[in-house]
Protein backbone atom coordinates (compact mmCIF):
# COMPACT_ATOMS: atom_id res chain seq x y z
CA UNK A 1 0.00 0.00 0.00
CA UNK A 2 0.66 3.48 -0.24
CA UNK A 3 1.07 4.19 3.51
CA UNK A 4 1.04 2.91 6.95
CA UNK A 5 -1.96 0.41 7.26
CA UNK A 6 -3.17 -0.14 11.02
CA UNK A 7 -6.22 -2.37 12.16
CA UNK A 8 -8.70 -2.20 13.76
CA UNK A 9 -9.52 1.27 13.04
CA UNK A 10 -11.83 1.55 16.30
CA UNK A 11 -12.01 -1.19 18.85
CA UNK A 12 -14.08 -1.06 21.93
CA UNK A 13 -12.89 -4.09 24.44
CA UNK A 14 -13.61 -4.76 28.35
CA UNK A 15 -11.57 -4.38 31.29
CA UNK A 16 -9.47 -7.42 31.18
CA UNK A 17 -9.83 -8.32 27.71
CA UNK A 18 -6.45 -8.74 26.02
CA UNK A 19 -6.49 -7.15 22.83
CA UNK A 20 -3.84 -7.03 19.45
CA UNK A 21 -3.71 -4.25 16.59
CA UNK A 22 -2.06 -4.64 13.58
CA UNK A 23 0.35 -2.14 11.70
CA UNK A 24 1.37 -2.73 8.26
CA UNK A 25 4.40 -0.12 7.32
CA UNK A 26 5.33 0.95 4.00
CA UNK A 27 6.89 -1.21 1.30
CA UNK A 28 10.73 -1.41 2.17
CA UNK A 29 10.99 0.48 5.32
CA UNK A 30 13.34 -1.11 7.89
CA UNK A 31 12.18 0.91 10.68
CA UNK A 32 8.91 0.66 13.02
CA UNK A 33 7.82 2.60 15.69
CA UNK A 34 4.47 2.54 18.05
CA UNK A 35 3.31 5.78 19.77
CA UNK A 36 0.20 6.28 21.81
CA UNK A 37 -1.48 9.75 21.97
CA UNK A 38 -4.25 10.27 24.81
CA UNK A 39 -5.57 14.04 26.12
CA UNK A 40 -3.63 13.35 29.70
CA UNK A 41 -0.18 12.24 28.28
CA UNK A 42 0.17 13.54 24.63
CA UNK A 43 1.92 11.43 21.88
CA UNK A 44 4.10 8.78 23.99
CA UNK A 45 6.78 6.29 22.30
CA UNK A 46 6.16 3.53 23.12
CA UNK A 47 8.85 0.74 21.16
CA UNK A 48 10.84 0.96 17.86
CA UNK A 49 12.19 -1.92 15.71
CA UNK A 50 15.28 -1.48 13.10
CA UNK A 51 15.36 -4.66 11.09
CA UNK A 52 16.15 -7.31 12.79
CA UNK A 53 18.10 -5.83 15.58
CA UNK A 54 16.56 -6.09 19.05
CA UNK A 55 13.60 -3.57 19.33
CA UNK A 56 13.93 -0.82 21.92
CA UNK A 57 11.57 -1.31 24.83
CA UNK A 58 12.31 1.51 26.39
CA UNK A 59 8.83 3.19 26.27
CA UNK A 60 6.49 0.10 27.17
CA UNK A 61 4.25 1.58 30.44
CA UNK A 62 3.69 -2.04 31.93
CA UNK A 63 4.64 -5.84 30.86
CA UNK A 64 1.27 -6.02 29.55
CA UNK A 65 2.43 -4.49 26.57
CA UNK A 66 4.43 -6.56 24.66
CA UNK A 67 4.87 -6.18 20.54
CA UNK A 68 6.43 -8.46 17.73
CA UNK A 69 7.28 -7.62 14.33
CA UNK A 70 7.74 -10.82 11.84
CA UNK A 71 9.80 -10.97 8.66
CA UNK A 72 10.75 -7.55 9.52
CA UNK A 73 6.92 -5.93 7.94
CA UNK A 74 4.22 -6.28 9.90
CA UNK A 75 3.81 -5.78 13.49
CA UNK A 76 1.75 -6.60 16.63
CA UNK A 77 1.04 -4.59 19.29
CA UNK A 78 -0.78 -6.58 22.32
CA UNK A 79 -1.82 -5.47 25.40
CA UNK A 80 -3.08 -8.23 27.70
CA UNK A 81 -5.55 -7.65 30.49
CA UNK A 82 -6.35 -4.45 29.40
CA UNK A 83 -7.09 -1.34 31.57
CA UNK A 84 -9.11 1.91 31.26
CA UNK A 85 -6.31 3.56 31.40
CA UNK A 86 -5.13 2.38 28.02
CA UNK A 87 -7.66 3.67 26.53
CA UNK A 88 -6.26 5.88 23.96
CA UNK A 89 -5.19 6.04 20.05
CA UNK A 90 -2.45 3.65 19.05
CA UNK A 91 -0.52 5.12 16.30
CA UNK A 92 2.54 3.17 13.86
CA UNK A 93 4.97 4.60 11.85
CA UNK A 94 7.40 3.73 9.84
CA UNK A 95 10.40 4.99 7.95
CA UNK A 96 13.46 4.44 5.29
CA UNK A 97 16.25 3.83 8.20
CA UNK A 98 16.20 5.17 11.75
CA UNK A 99 18.79 7.46 12.70
CA UNK A 100 19.35 8.85 9.51
CA UNK A 101 16.77 11.52 9.39
CA UNK A 102 14.61 10.35 7.07
CA UNK A 103 10.75 11.26 7.40
CA UNK A 104 8.74 8.98 9.71
CA UNK A 105 5.20 8.69 8.33
CA UNK A 106 2.34 7.76 10.49
CA UNK A 107 -0.72 5.52 9.82
CA UNK A 108 -4.14 6.82 10.91
CA UNK A 109 -4.09 4.63 14.23
CA UNK A 110 -6.40 2.12 16.04
CA UNK A 111 -8.49 3.86 18.39
CA UNK A 112 -8.99 2.01 21.59
CA UNK A 113 -11.64 2.42 24.12
CA UNK A 114 -11.50 0.18 27.16
CA UNK A 115 -15.04 0.06 28.99
CA UNK B 1 15.06 13.21 30.46
CA UNK B 2 14.33 15.01 26.90
CA UNK B 3 11.97 18.16 27.14
CA UNK B 4 10.05 19.62 24.60
CA UNK B 5 8.10 22.25 24.85
CA UNK B 6 6.04 24.43 22.29
CA UNK B 7 4.36 27.51 22.96
CA UNK B 8 1.86 28.54 22.51
CA UNK B 9 0.04 25.48 23.41
CA UNK B 10 -3.29 27.33 21.71
CA UNK B 11 -3.14 30.14 18.90
CA UNK B 12 -6.25 31.78 17.62
CA UNK B 13 -5.41 34.48 14.88
CA UNK B 14 -6.97 36.16 12.04
CA UNK B 15 -6.90 35.31 8.50
CA UNK B 16 -3.72 37.32 6.53
CA UNK B 17 -2.26 37.58 10.09
CA UNK B 18 1.61 36.32 10.45
CA UNK B 19 2.45 33.82 13.68
CA UNK B 20 5.53 32.13 15.28
CA UNK B 21 5.14 29.03 16.99
CA UNK B 22 8.34 28.12 19.30
CA UNK B 23 9.85 24.42 19.68
CA UNK B 24 12.18 24.60 22.60
CA UNK B 25 14.73 21.39 23.59
CA UNK B 26 16.46 20.12 26.23
CA UNK B 27 19.37 18.62 25.02
CA UNK B 28 21.30 17.84 22.20
CA UNK B 29 19.96 16.67 18.93
CA UNK B 30 20.25 17.59 15.35
CA UNK B 31 16.80 16.07 14.11
CA UNK B 32 13.86 17.98 14.67
CA UNK B 33 10.55 17.41 13.08
CA UNK B 34 7.05 18.99 12.65
CA UNK B 35 3.56 17.57 12.50
CA UNK B 36 0.40 18.61 11.40
CA UNK B 37 -2.49 16.75 12.69
CA UNK B 38 -6.06 17.58 12.27
CA UNK B 39 -9.05 16.35 14.25
CA UNK B 40 -9.58 12.76 14.67
CA UNK B 41 -6.77 12.39 11.95
CA UNK B 42 -3.67 10.78 11.99
CA UNK B 43 -0.33 12.69 11.90
CA UNK B 44 1.07 14.58 8.56
CA UNK B 45 4.51 14.94 8.17
CA UNK B 46 5.49 18.78 7.48
CA UNK B 47 9.58 19.26 7.82
CA UNK B 48 12.55 17.42 8.71
CA UNK B 49 15.25 19.71 9.69
CA UNK B 50 18.77 18.05 9.74
CA UNK B 51 21.21 20.86 10.71
CA UNK B 52 21.59 23.97 12.36
CA UNK B 53 20.51 26.98 10.33
CA UNK B 54 18.44 24.34 8.03
CA UNK B 55 15.52 26.37 6.73
CA UNK B 56 12.60 24.51 5.07
CA UNK B 57 9.00 26.35 3.13
CA UNK B 58 6.33 24.71 2.30
CA UNK B 59 3.24 26.95 1.27
CA UNK B 60 2.91 29.46 3.72
CA UNK B 61 4.58 27.29 6.55
CA UNK B 62 8.33 27.88 7.27
CA UNK B 63 10.91 26.19 9.40
CA UNK B 64 13.68 26.43 10.90
CA UNK B 65 16.71 25.20 13.25
CA UNK B 66 19.00 26.62 16.13
CA UNK B 67 20.76 23.71 17.44
CA UNK B 68 23.21 25.96 19.52
CA UNK B 69 19.46 27.51 20.73
CA UNK B 70 17.86 24.23 21.23
CA UNK B 71 15.39 26.08 19.13
CA UNK B 72 13.09 25.40 16.14
CA UNK B 73 10.18 28.08 14.98
CA UNK B 74 7.53 27.34 12.65
CA UNK B 75 6.17 30.85 10.93
CA UNK B 76 2.97 31.01 9.73
CA UNK B 77 2.67 33.85 6.91
CA UNK B 78 -0.86 35.31 5.86
CA UNK B 79 -2.42 32.42 7.65
CA UNK B 80 -6.10 31.25 5.83
CA UNK B 81 -8.60 28.66 7.35
CA UNK B 82 -7.50 25.95 5.99
CA UNK B 83 -3.88 25.70 8.31
CA UNK B 84 -6.02 25.31 11.47
CA UNK B 85 -4.99 22.35 12.83
CA UNK B 86 -2.92 21.13 15.92
CA UNK B 87 0.94 21.34 14.91
CA UNK B 88 3.74 19.66 17.07
CA UNK B 89 7.31 19.41 16.93
CA UNK B 90 9.58 16.60 18.03
CA UNK B 91 13.04 15.87 18.62
CA UNK B 92 15.20 13.00 18.31
CA UNK B 93 18.14 12.70 20.41
CA UNK B 94 21.66 12.24 18.87
CA UNK B 95 22.05 8.91 20.81
CA UNK B 96 18.53 7.84 19.96
CA UNK B 97 15.64 7.25 17.66
CA UNK B 98 12.62 7.68 19.12
CA UNK B 99 10.47 11.11 18.33
CA UNK B 100 9.80 12.93 21.84
CA UNK B 101 6.76 15.33 20.94
CA UNK B 102 6.39 18.57 22.02
CA UNK B 103 2.51 18.91 23.91
CA UNK B 104 1.83 20.57 20.34
CA UNK B 105 0.37 24.37 19.15
CA UNK B 106 -3.57 24.03 18.60
CA UNK B 107 -4.04 26.84 15.93
CA UNK B 108 -7.22 28.54 14.90
CA UNK B 109 -7.81 30.50 11.84
CA UNK B 110 -10.79 32.50 11.82
CA UNK B 111 -11.91 35.44 9.12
Amino acid sequence: GAGVSQSPSNKVTEKGKDVELRCDPISGHTALYWYRQSLGQGLEFLIYFQGNSAPDKSGLPSDRFSAERTGGSVSTLTIQRTQQEDSAVYLCASSLVASTGNTIYFGEGSWLTVV
Amino acid sequence: ELKVEQNPLFLSMQEGKNYTIYCNYSTTSDRLYWYRQDPGKSLESLFVLLSNGAVKQEGRLMASLDTKARLSTLHITAAVHDLSATYFCAVVTNSGYALNFGKGTSLLVTP
